[in-house]
């Protein structure tokens, strides 16, 4: 079955500071893999998703995440993080085992905490 | 702006009760949209795939006749949970596929919350 894994619950840097949110994925197959930001309370919003081609991909807000099938990581990179980045941050993969790529199964999520 | 609007955006209902929360796609003509629920501070959980003029296909463990979704229309899907208990409180969100098939939509949430 299909399986997503964000290893940290918590992170927390400083505003100015790089970014990394991890992800790892089970798939049997090619899989389609997005990254999503939600504030608190609030619905989801799509920060970047990869389908094929280049595995670097750049997302809004100054994201982006590189697919290294080896690793079976998705992780998520920001150069600087501004305060207004603080948010939960779920990993999520979809694909044809899950009848589809937009039935997506969600990583627990990290909360991002930027200290100013 | 918001391409997939949910109503209400939060609800009380008392226990025994039922209550209904649309899904709309403002944009677009959505033949499939996505039913999700999340426990605070949890992730999403997959509840079941709606689709446009045929039954919802509902995930192991979710009950279909308790939470039942209907997809009368290309832009909308409606949630009803009904005779909801305390422990159907949640957040519930829902999203909906373009006709490509590229890309979803999610929509805002609807918190219920059952007293």
């Amino acid at each position: 079955a299909q399986s997503v894994t964000q290893p940290d619950i918590h992170i927390t840097v400083s505003e100015g500071a790089s970014l990394e949110l991890r992800c790892n994925y089970s798939y049997g197959a090619t899989p389609y893999l997005f990254w999503y930001v939600q504030s608190p309370g609030q619905g989801l919003q799509l920060l970047l998703k990869y389908f094929s081609g280049d595995t670097l991909v750049q997302g809004i807000k100054g994201f982006e995440a590189e697919f290294k099938r080896s690793q079976s990581s998705f992780n998520l990179r920001k150069p600087s993080v501004h305060w207004s980045d603080a948010a939960e941050y779920f990993c999520a993969v979809g694909g044809i085992l899950t009848g589809g790529g937009n039935k997506l199964t969600f990583g627990t999520g990290t909360q991002l905490k930027v200290e100013l | 702006g918001a391409v997939v609007s949910q109503h209400p955006s939060w609800v009380i209902c008392k226990s025994g009760t039922s209550v209904k929360i649309e899904c709309r796609s403002l944009d677009f003509q959505a033949t499939t949209m996505f039913w999700y629920r999340q426990f605070p501070k949890q992730s999403l959980m997959l509840m079941a795939t709606s689709n446009e003029g045929s039954k919802a296909t509902y995930e192991q463990g979710v009950e279909k006749d308790k939470f039942l979704i209907n997809h009368a229309s290309l832009t909308l899907s409606t949630l009803t949970v009904t005779s909801a208990h305390p422990e159907d409180s949640s957040f519930y969100i829902c999203s909906a596929e373009d006709p490509s098939g590229n890309t979803i939509y999610f929509g805002e949430g609807s918190w219920l919350t059952v007293v």
